[in-house]
């Protein structure tokens, strides 16, 4: 399965600014998504991520608040912008293998929002 | 996609067999039964997926309905290790989570 490296895998935020999360992957994928979980829940799809156009995003999230880029098939970012104590989850990115349509998770990037 | 029902959290003795529920009666033809674990602070982990055949890998055994309404996640022989939130999904295109259920392996 394909190997995501994600960075930072935690950080510390003041209130207001803006945190840019990278994803990258060790193989072409077909298919990118970012996810956050909040404390204590289950994981919510931010967006697909589309190599060479605007993200997909889901009911609630906005490309404002969580601008997504996806350069090529091997990379994207996400941007939690203007942040506020609730941005304060993991933020997750998956990608769909074409080999065995799999989905494989990073291990997450830790916010804190303070 | 179509949602799935899992109970919230179910015990196993380690060394004992953890058979996990899910229904997904609403599921339609082209969408695979997923299964992922999160143990605490990490990443989803992948366990094993199925479309209508029963599946096994070393990890674990999905068993699927024959009307693909429900399945049943079997690992065979828990252990501590194996205390997780384990996820069923059905998916097309993109994996939707629900609550999991919280499986604690009690030694």
């Amino acid at each position: 399965s394909a190997v995501i490296s994600q960075k930072p895998s935690r950080d510390i935020c003041q209130r207001g600014t803006s945190l840019t999360i990278q994803c990258q992957v060790d193989s072409q994928v077909t298919m990118m998504f970012w996810y956050r979980q909040q404390p204590g829940q289950s994981l919510t799809l931010i967006a697909t991520a589309n190599q060479g156009s605007e993200a997909t995003y889901e009911s609630g999230f906005v490309i404002d608040k969580f601008p997504i880029s996806r350069p090529n098939l091997t990379f994207s970012t996400l941007t939690v912008s203007n942040m506020s104590p609730e941005d304060s989850s993991i933020y997750l990115c998956s990608v769909r293998t074409v080999l065995n349509y799999g989905y494989t998770f990073g291990s997450g990037t830790r916010l804190t929002v303070v | 996609d179509a949602k799935t029902t899992q109970p919230p959290s179910m015990d196993c003795a380690e060394g004992r067999a953890a058979n996990l529920p899910c229904n997904h009666s609403t599921i339609s033809g082209n969408e695979y039964v997923y299964w992922y674990r999160q143990i605490h602070s990490q990443g989803p982990q992948y366990i094993i997926h199925g479309l209508k055949n029963n599946e096994t890998n070393e990890m674990a055994s999905l068993i699927i309905t024959e009307d693909r309404k429900s399945s049943t996640l079997i690992l065979p022989h828990a252990t501590l290790r194996d205390t997780a939130v384990y996820y069923c999904i059905v998916a097309g295109n993109m994996l939707t989570f629900g609550g999991g259920t919280r499986l604690m392996v009690k030694p």
